[in-house]
């Protein structure tokens, strides 16, 4: 039972546009979301997180919108860069930046085209 | 930032032998640290929880006598692969909870090919 979806497994998108990637969740205990970005042979690095409290998290290039309602959220990247292309992987936990354990999504390949 | 560091990044062994991973957070206390297995194309999967001074929390389907978790100070946790079989080859990452900055923090991972 994936709890945590990443509907598309890759992504292509041409440098300096923007990038959209997407993860849908189904446990509505989950108040705490996240995504890392993972090179290949590499454990993920954290990039953006997002409470239940909040709608939008910007971060640099790097927003995440959550649709608590629709139990939806989503990653811009904007401008893409070479250097962005890399498997991203939304997560989603039940604590509010607590110890929690994290649910993982099935990741999105992301390429950016020079 | 955080440091967590996972050894050793890559290891080949023969089927039946045992294989140990550590994961060391280098700048901070971890009471709590998670192992995660990834196979190719597929998520995280968590494995287990391990909390320091007690037995590890195993997600349903481990075999917790195969998968040996020790986490004896507040900066290491080990895993230990026992009888390793071609089946477990997979790659194992690591992460510790920094409770001062309220994020995990994952290592860099490890793949494990079993002969």
């Amino acid at each position: 039972d994936q709890q945590v979806k990443q509907n598309s497994p890759s992504l292509s998108v041409q440098e300096g546009r923007i990038s959209i990637l997407n993860c849908d969740y189904t446990n509505s205990m989950f108040d705490y979301f996240l995504w890392y970005k993972k090179y290949p042979a590499e454990g993920p690095t954290f990039l953006i997180s997002i409470s239940s409290i909040k709608d939008k998290n910007e971060d640099g290039r790097f927003t995440v919108f959550l649709n608590k309602s629709a139990k939806h959220l989503s990653l811009h990247i904007v401008p893409s860069q070479p250097g962005d292309s890399a498997v991203y992987f939304c997560a989603a936990s039940g604590t509010l930046g607590g110890n929690e354990k994290l649910t993982f999504g099935t990741g999105t390949r992301l390429t950016i085209i020079p | 930032g955080a440091v967590v560091s996972q050894h050793p990044s890559r290891v080949i062994c023969k089927s039946g032998t045992s294989v140990k991973i550590e994961c060391r957070s280098l700048d901070f206390q971890a009471t709590t640290m998670f192992w995660y297995r990834q196979f190719p194309k597929k998520s995280l999967m968590l494995m287990a929880t391990s909390n320091e001074g007690s037995k590890a929390t195993y997600e349903q389907g481990v075999e917790k006598d195969k998968f040996l978790i020790n986490h004896a100070s507040l900066t290491l946790s080990t895993l230990t692969v026992t009888s390793a079989h071609p089946e477990d080859s997979s790659f194992y990452i690591c992460s510790a909870y920094h409770r001062g900055g309220e994020k995990l923090f994952f290592g860099s991972g490890t793949q494990l090919s079993v002969l």
